[in-house]
């Protein structure tokens, strides 16, 4: 597809499980960024990758959280021992170069029952 | 530190009405400021930028926004108000220097256009 692409859309899970969620960004776009965004608030950033290195994963809010970006295109952010306060909406986004403008997925939207 | 305040989590506004969104920050560096809107079951778009240079922005859609340093504010504005404008509307301030991408976001507007 044209756009940035996250799935699951929607991720209904238990107190202390494992969850992944998946983005795919726009083909070419080197910069991809992790942001969260609880009920009410504007987008908190998580962690930013520049190629498949992480650059800056100082958002993530503890070491439950962890992301990858293997090949320097798919991202996947894993939560470990879920909380019912890491329910929020996980947004993705990525940029080519320096031209300011990041390109947002529609969100998964996590649910910690 | 870098931080984000809009003022009015609700504006509703007359269809050809003026919007007018406010936004104030605080930055420790030279800001580069940004509006974002989300409209319905779509992800986050970039209406405007400032960097440097011209502080009055034109973006998409009619909208303008201009930086004013002596009042730390970027508040947008748009001449007429259409009905496809309802969404909510995100102002965010760069973090640090060294990514484009690594933003503060405020807590949004959200605009309701009535006919």
């Amino acid at each position: 597809g044209a756009g940035v692409s996250q799935t699951p859309s929607n991720k209904v899970t238990e107190k202390g499980k494992y969850v992944e969620l998946r983005c795919d960004p726009i083909s070419g776009h080197t910069a991809l960024y992790w942001y969260r965004q609880s009920l009410g608030q504007g987008p908190e950033f998580l962690i930013y990758f520049q190629g498949t290195g992480a650059a800056d994963d100082s958002g993530l809010p503890n070491d439950r959280f962890f992301a990858v970006r293997p090949e320097g295109s798919v991202s996947t952010l894993k939560i470990q021992r879920t909380e019912r306060g890491d329910s929020a909406v996980y947004l993705c986004a990525s940029s080519f170069g320096g031209t300011g403008e990041l390109f947002f997925g529609e969100g998964s939207r996590l649910t910690v029952l | 530190a870098q931080s984000v305040t809009q003022l009015g989590s609700h504006v509703s506004v007359s269809e050809g009405a003026l919007v007018l969104l406010r936004c104030n920050y605080s930055s420790s560096v030279p800001p580069y400021l940004f509006w974002y809107v989300q409209y319905p079951n779509q992800g986050l778009q970039l209406l405007l930028k400032y960097t440097t240079g011209a502080t009055l922005v034109k973006g998409i859609n009619g909208f303008e926004a201009e930086f004013k340093k002596s009042e730390t504010s970027f508040h947008l504005t748009k001449p007429s108000a259409h009905m496809s404008d309802a969404a909510e509307y995100f102002c965010a301030v760069r973090l640090g220097t060294d990514s484009w991408g690594k933003l503060q976001f405020g807590a949004g507007t959200q605009v309701v256009v009535t006919p």
